[in-house]
């Protein structure tokens, strides 16, 4: 079965510092990868996506995210964090089948803190 | 207004009883679902639906039913509350999941807490 595991639940940044957060998949045939963030009292929202068509991936508010297969990872990275940034983000996978559940499996998440 | 509505947003109920959750999306979406979050666990499914009258379970199905009689509307019940369903519980839908320009479009949630 498909699964996600996000390293570290808390990731602290100062403002302007470079953000990574850390996912790793598991999964027997090709995924489809996703990121999410969650703002205060929100439900998530979609940031990026991971098609197959492009190993990096460009989403909203200058996230990025990279697929390496090697490593069986789909980090999140941003250049500068910004304090409205602060958030907490959750990595999600699909595989790519026709048939089986249709449903997205989530990562336990990382809070993000910006730091001003 | 067009989006994916929950209610109520906050609920306190006592073990034992039975309490709905209720969601309701103005898309026409196919797929619909149910997430319960809880710290250190992210969000787990406990139930689906591919259409009107066609539920799935997920991770998590005990202690909940649902059931969607029509398109818009898929409500989660807990038929005998108990105090590890304490959670945030969340409605999500999407076109079709399956494809990955249809992403899942989420409520704002349900804060549940049973005494």
């Amino acid at each position: 079965a498909q699964s996600v595991t996000q390293l570290g639940s808390h990731v602290s940044v100062s403002e302007g510092a470079l953000v990574l957060l850390r996912c790793n998949y598991s999964s027997s045939v090709p995924p489809y990868l996703f990121w999410y963030v969650q703002y205060p009292n929100q439900g998530l929202q979609l940031l990026l996506k991971y098609t197959s068509a492009a190993t990096l991936v460009k989403g909203i508010n200058g996230f990025e995210a990279e697929f390496k297969k090697s490593e069986t990872s789909f980090h999140l990275t941003k250049p500068s964090a910004h304090m409205s940034d602060a958030a907490e983000y959750f990595c999600a996978v699909r595989i790519n089948m026709d048939t089986g559940r249709r449903a997205l499996t989530f990562g336990s998440g990382t809070r993000l803190q910006v730091q001003p | 207004d067009a989006g994916i509505t929950q209610s109520p947003r906050y609920k306190i109920t006592e073990t034992g009883r039975q309490v709905t959750l209720m969601c309701h999306q103005t898309w026409s979406h196919s797929y619909m679902f149910w997430y319960r979050q809880d710290l250190g666990h992210g969000l787990r499914l406990i139930y689906y639906s591919a259409a009107a009258d066609i539920t799935d379970k997920g991770e998590v199905p005990d202690g909940y039913v649902v059931s969607r009689s029509k398109t818009e509307n898929f409500p989660l019940t807990l038929e005998s509350a108990t105090r590890s369903q304490t959670s945030v519980y969340f409605c999500a839908s999407s076109e079709d999941p399956g494809q990955v320009n249809s992403p899942l479009h989420f409520g704002n949630g349900t804060r549940l807490t049973v005494t």
